[in-house]
This record gives structure tokens, sequence and C-alpha cells, in this order.
């Protein structure tokens, strides 16, 4: 079955560094999403794209967060300047179009000391 | 804005017993979506429920939806080891997903 894949499943960058978090979707979705779980939180939606664009972001999405469909496959979340607090699990999910479900990643772990 | 929240947070049962997991949010959705985590993995879509639904099954699963109580049940028959996880209930009236917090099921074998 297919599956969205994440890289790296662990991230660990000093506070100030830039850090790319990168998702391949399922291959004929259309909708591509990320999410966040700080540990012991909920699951907090950051971000969703479609044909090339920001659909909507939540308020944690600030100026140091952005997104890139650089080719036909790859999916990325970039944190320009990371701080203590942008420690989680990042999820990448898609679906296609129509209802259909998001079907997310098993995510990249970003630690920041 | 929209918020799910599950009870009981945490659920303990024997193999073979059922297992029954409810969620209330606030707010309009369109669906409705189950999802499971195991521990420190991604979420698993389980089942979608769309507003206009009122009951939907899926293998040994069983999701209700009352819009009018604002709240879903998700049941699991005849539990497993492996069901042991974390659910969470997910609305959408946009695009974007908005988990409750989520039920904690252990299931002893």
């Amino acid at each position: 079955e297919p599956e969205v894949t994440q890289t790296p499943s662990h991230q660990v960058t000093q506070m100030g560094q830039e850090v790319i978090l990168r998702c391949v979707p399922i291959s004929n979705h259309l909708y591509f999403y990320w999410y966040r779980q700080i540990l012991g939180q909920k699951v907090e939606f950051l971000v969703s794209f479609y044909n090339n664009e920001i659909s909507e972001k939540s308020e944690i999405f600030d100026d140091q967060f952005s997104v890139e469909r650089p080719d036909g496959s790859n999916f990325t979340l970039k944190i320009r300047s990371t701080k203590l607090e942008d420690s989680a699990m990042y999820f990448c999910a898609s679906r296609g179009y129509g209802n259909q479900p998001q079907h997310f990643g098993d995510g990249t772990r970003l630690s920041i000391l | 804005s929209q918020q799910g929240e599950e009870d009981p947070q945490a659920l303990s049962i024997q193999e073979g017993e059922n297992a029954t997991m409810n969620c209330s949010y606030k707010t309009s959705i369109n669906n409705l979506q189950w999802y499971r985590q195991n521990s420190g993995r991604g979420l698993v879509h389980l089942i979608l429920i769309r507003s206009n639904e009122r009951e939907k099954h899926s293998g040994r699963l069983r999701v209700t939806l009352d819009t009018s109580k604002k709240s879903s049940s998700l049941l699991i028959t005849a539990s497993r080891a492996a069901d042991t996880a974390s659910y969470f209930c997910a609305t959408d009236y946009t695009d974007k997903l908005i988990f409750g917090t989520g039920t904690r099921l252990q299931v002893f074998p």
C-alpha cells in the first residue's frame, strides 16, 4: 500500500540553526499538510498546501516557517531559526482528490538543543 | 475553535473484550475521522464518517456519529494485544484536521 515517507526520522539541531524536514507524499495525492505534536500534547495543524501554494496556515506557522514542493515528489518544511520550543514530532500528510482521508507519515522527531 | 476531547483518557482491558472510546467536539464539521498512533510512530487512519452518516463499520471497528450532540464513539470489538495504542478523533470543517487529546488503550493478553 502506498505510504507517506518522511526523512530524517530524528533530527538534532542547535538553537538558531535552520532545519529542513522532508516528505514524499503518496504519488497521486494533491493536498499536502504539516502537523506537529509536542511531547504529551495534541497533534496541531501547521499548514496545508495545494496547487503550489499555501491554502491555510495556523498561528504557529509564523515567518520562521516555510513550505515548498521543489519537484514533483518532495514536500518540505523549513524552519529558518529554530527555537527550543520547536522541539516536537513533525508529521507530513497527504490526501487525494475529493472527500478522502489524510494519510500520515511516521514523523520526524526534531530536538533543538 | 473546534476541539475534540476524548474520554476516557486511558482504558485498560483484557484481550477479547470490547473497547469503547468517545469523542466530543464543539463546532460544525464535514467529517470526523479516527486515527491510531502506536508509541513513537505516525498516525494510521482507521475510519472516516461524514457528517450526514450516523454509523460506519470497518472490520472490528464501529463508529457512530451524533451531530446533534456533537459526539462520536469508536467501538473496537474482540480486542487484541496488537490494538494497544493511542486513539484520536479528528474533525474537519475546512481542510485542516483538529485532533482530540486521545485515549490510551492498553489490551492485556
